[in-house]
C-alpha cells in the first residue's frame, strides 16, 4: 500500500518568507509525528498528533513553528518568518497507536533551504 | 527513556554478517529496545525491536543481554544496500523517538 508522503520534496526560502510543509500519512494510522533533522545530526521530535488532537508539542523551536492536523488526516507544519537555521529536513512519520508499538513509518522528508 | 550509545561508525564486508553494538546501562524494566536504519535522503527505517527476549525478523536479528543494559543487531549477510546510519532506542510510554546520532555502517565491496 501507499507509504507516508510529503511535499515539497524541497523548497528554497528567501529568510523571512513563510512556508507549509504537507504530509499525508498511512490511511488509518492514528498517530502523526514531525521530526526535524539537521545536517549530520539524527531527527529531532517536533510534534506529536493523535488523530486531530495536538498533544505534544515540546520539540517545536520558537512560536514561529505551527502544525496542526484538522481532520485527523493530512497534516502542514507551517514556518513563519524563516530563518537561516530553519534550514535542515522535515520529516513525517505515522503509526497505529498501540501498547508497545512505536513503530513508526517515515515519509522521505521535505529539505528546506533558507537562504 | 534511557539513554543509548552507539560506535560513531563501522565498516563491514560485503556477505559478512554485521554486529551493531548498543550500550543502554540505564534502561528500565519496561522500556523497549528499538532499531531503525536511514539510508541516504531517505527518512528512517523500522527494522526490528524487543524487550526481553532476542529476537528474528527477514531484516535481522537482536541480541539483547540478560541484564538488559545492552544490545546488538545482527545483519546476517550484508549487501551495499545496507550501508546505511543505525539507530538504535529505548523506549516505553512516550511515543516520540529519540535518535541520538547512531552508527554510520557502510558496506565494502
Amino acid at each position: 500500500g501507499a507509504g507516508v508522503s510529503q511535499s515539497p520534496r524541497y523548497k528554497v526560502a528567501k529568510r523571512g518568507q513563510d512556508v507549509a510543509l504537507r504530509c499525508d500519512p498511512i490511511s488509518g494510522h492514528v498517530s502523526l509525528f514531525w521530526y526535524q533533522q539537521a545536517l549530520g545530526q539524527g531527527p529531532e521530535f517536533l510534534t506529536y498528533f493523535q488523530n486531530e488532537a495536538q498533544l505534544d508539542k515540546s520539540g517545536l523551536p520558537s512560536d514561529r513553528f505551527f502544525a496542526e492536523r484538522p481532520e485527523g488526516s493530512v497534516s502542514t507544519l507551517k514556518i513563519q518568518r524563516t530563518q537561516q537555521e530553519d534550514s535542515a529536513v522535515y520529516l513525517c512519520a505515522s503509526s497505529l497507536r498501540g501498547q508497545g508499538n512505536y513503530e513508526q513509518y517515515f515519509g522521505p522528508g521535505t529539505r528546506l533551504t533558507v537562504t | 527513556d534511557a539513554k543509548t550509545t552507539q560506535p560513531t561508525s563501522m565498516d563491514c564486508a560485503e556477505g559478512r554478517a554485521a554486529n551493531l553494538p548498543c550500550n543502554h546501562s540505564t534502561i528500565s524494566g519496561n522500556e523497549y529496545v528499538y532499531w531503525y536504519r536511514q539510508i541516504h535522503s531517505q527518512g528512517p527505517q523500522y527494522i526490528i525491536h524487543g524487550l526481553k527476549n532476542n529476537e528474528t525478523n527477514e531484516m535481522a536479528s537482536l541480541i539483547i543481554t540478560e541484564d538488559r543494559k545492552s544490545s546488538t543487531l545482527i545483519l546476517p549477510h550484508a549487501t551495499l544496500r545496507d550501508t546505511a546510519v543505525y539507530y538504535c532506542i529505548a523506549i516505553f510510554g512516550n511515543e516520540k523517538l529519540t535518535f541520538g546520532t547512531g552508527t554510520r555502517l557502510t558496506i565494502i565491496p
